[in-house]
């Protein structure tokens, strides 16, 4: 199914510990990014990606690192999980058509616990 | 960028029209609003989006005032299986890259 995969659904790390959140999508979109949800709280842009190979910073990028070397996935690496990390992290992709941008699809999201 | 504002709850009985405001006075002639939805705890579903024309799909309306300094999302019949949270969004732009800021949406929830 097309779609963005995320991987995995449910992750729990000791603090310091280090892991990279899987994201892939099959639908040769040019756009990707990473959010953030705390508990009762609205998503937080972490990194995007506008094409291979260019990622930018989004709104809460300390503490993680991203790549695009491929259109499919993006990956985010947590570089020393703290608890404050703790969340639910959706990835996203999109593109965008003669200039007129289309709307987000979103993966079912990684529930990551740091303790 | 743009930031919107919107109620932080409101309430629909179920079969009535539920309208969904939100205020995005700084926006730019060339920007988007989009909405979105999160039903519980997936991850969030696009609903529609518009530039200054009113727009309608099979989800629901949008209509986008004059001035584009606010909108409205219609869902003209709701169900119980739209109680979500609803996230109005201008798109960003920044040196030919864009991102999606998200708020912190309402959060509508549909009675029986």
């Amino acid at each position: 199914n097309a779609g963005v995969t995320q991987t995995p659904k449910f992750q729990v790390l000791k603090t310091g510990q280090s892991m990279t959140l899987q994201c892939a999508q099959d639908m040769n979109h040019e756009y990707m990014s990473w959010y953030r949800q705390d508990p009762g709280m609205g998503l937080r842009l972490i990194h995007y990606s506008v094409g291979a190979g260019i990622t930018d910073q989004g709104e809460v990028p300390n503490g993680y690192n991203v790549s695009r070397s491929t259109t499919e996935d993006f990956p985010l690496r947590l570089l020393s999980a703290a608890p404050s990390q703790t969340s639910v992290y959706f990835c996203a992709s999109s593109y965008s058509d003669r200039g007129l941008n289309y709307g987000y699809t979103f993966g079912s999201g990684t529930r990551l616990t740091v303790v | 960028d743009a930031k919107t504002t919107q109620p932080t709850s409101m309430d629909c009985a179920e079969g009535r029209a539920a309208n969904l405001p939100c205020n995005h006075s700084t926006i730019s002639g060339n920007e988007y609003v989009y909405w979105y939805r999160q039903i519980h705890s997936q991850g969030p579903q696009y609903i529609i989006h518009g530039l200054k024309n009113n727009e309608t799909n099979e989800m629901a309306s949008l209509i986008i005032t004059e001035d584009r300094k606010s909108s409205t999302l219609i869902l003209p019949h709701a169900t119980l299986r739209d109680t979500a949270v609803y996230y109005c969004i201008v798109r960003a732009t920044t040196s030919g890259t864009y991102k999606y800021i998200f708020g912190t949406g309402t959060r509508l929830k549909v009675l029986a």
